[in-house]
């Protein structure tokens, strides 16, 4: 059973350009959350999905991010117009329930965005 | 919003010692808590969920506590190993706040041989 899936490991962008993050949860889980974690800082929420909806989204920046989890495929974190205060990890993690169930959280490796 | 803390912020100790890592949060509302491990340029590996309405949970060398009402969840590593080298993060699951896992700033751990 392979884990939480996450590609690319690396990414390079220009200011400008947008950045597309891809995670396929693990086989099974339909809930899905994605952290950015900044250089010696923790891990910040960003947003959490269920397929097809957005559950939680309190932590998403207001402008040029955007998630979604459709019905088929991997979920998705995108980034338009990058600048180079977003160079950051970024986790995906997913479970099987939501948090009222008790489900424990399993994480990818990450994509460590690099804007240059 | 939620937010947690811990402490200490980093501990280097000799093999062999057993140690306690705290964890406080402002929120009680929490369904779980759940401590992970991350290792340098790795994700996280969730090593013990504690539910709301259980005091403990144990796995091997590791014993983590709750005390919901006032916040706090310890971790316990006893014998610790060199292996144990790592940043230990506490992760309260939900609460008033939201749907979502708040993080701690985590612990830094060195075992030293």
């Amino acid at each position: 059973n392979a884990g939480v899936m996450q590609n690319p490991r690396h990414l390079v962008r220009r200011r400008g350009q947008e950045a597309r993050l891809r995670c396929s949860p693990m086989k099974g889980h339909s809930h899905v959350y994605w952290y950015r974690q900044l250089p010696e800082e923790g891990l910040k929420f960003m947003v959490y999905l269920q397929k097809e909806n957005i559950i939680d989204e309190s932590g998403m920046p207001k402008e040029r991010f955007s998630a979604e989890f459709p019905k088929e495929g991997p979920s998705i974190l995108r980034i338009q117009q990058v600048v180079r205060g977003d160079s950051a990890a970024y986790f995906c993690a997913s479970s099987r329930g939501q948090i009222a169930t008790n489900e424990k959280l399993f994480f990818g490796s990450g994509t460590q965005l690099s804007v240059l | 919003k939620q937010e947690v803390t811990q402490i200490p912020a980093a501990l280097s100790v000799p093999e062999g010692e057993n140690l306690v890592l705290n964890c406080s949060f402002t929120d009680s509302a929490i369904y779980n808590l759940q401590w992970f491990r991350q290792d340098p340029g790795k994700g996280l590996t969730s090593l013990l969920l504690i539910q709301s309405s259980q005091r403990e949970q144990t796995s091997g060398r590791l014993n983590a506590s709750l005390d919901k009402s006032s916040g706090r969840s310890t971790l316990y590593i006893a014998a610790s190993q060199p292996g144990d080298s790592a940043t230990y993060l506490c992760a309260p699951g939900a609460g008033n706040y939201g749907q979502n896992f708040v993080f701690g700033p985590g612990t830094r751990l060195s075992v030293l041989p």
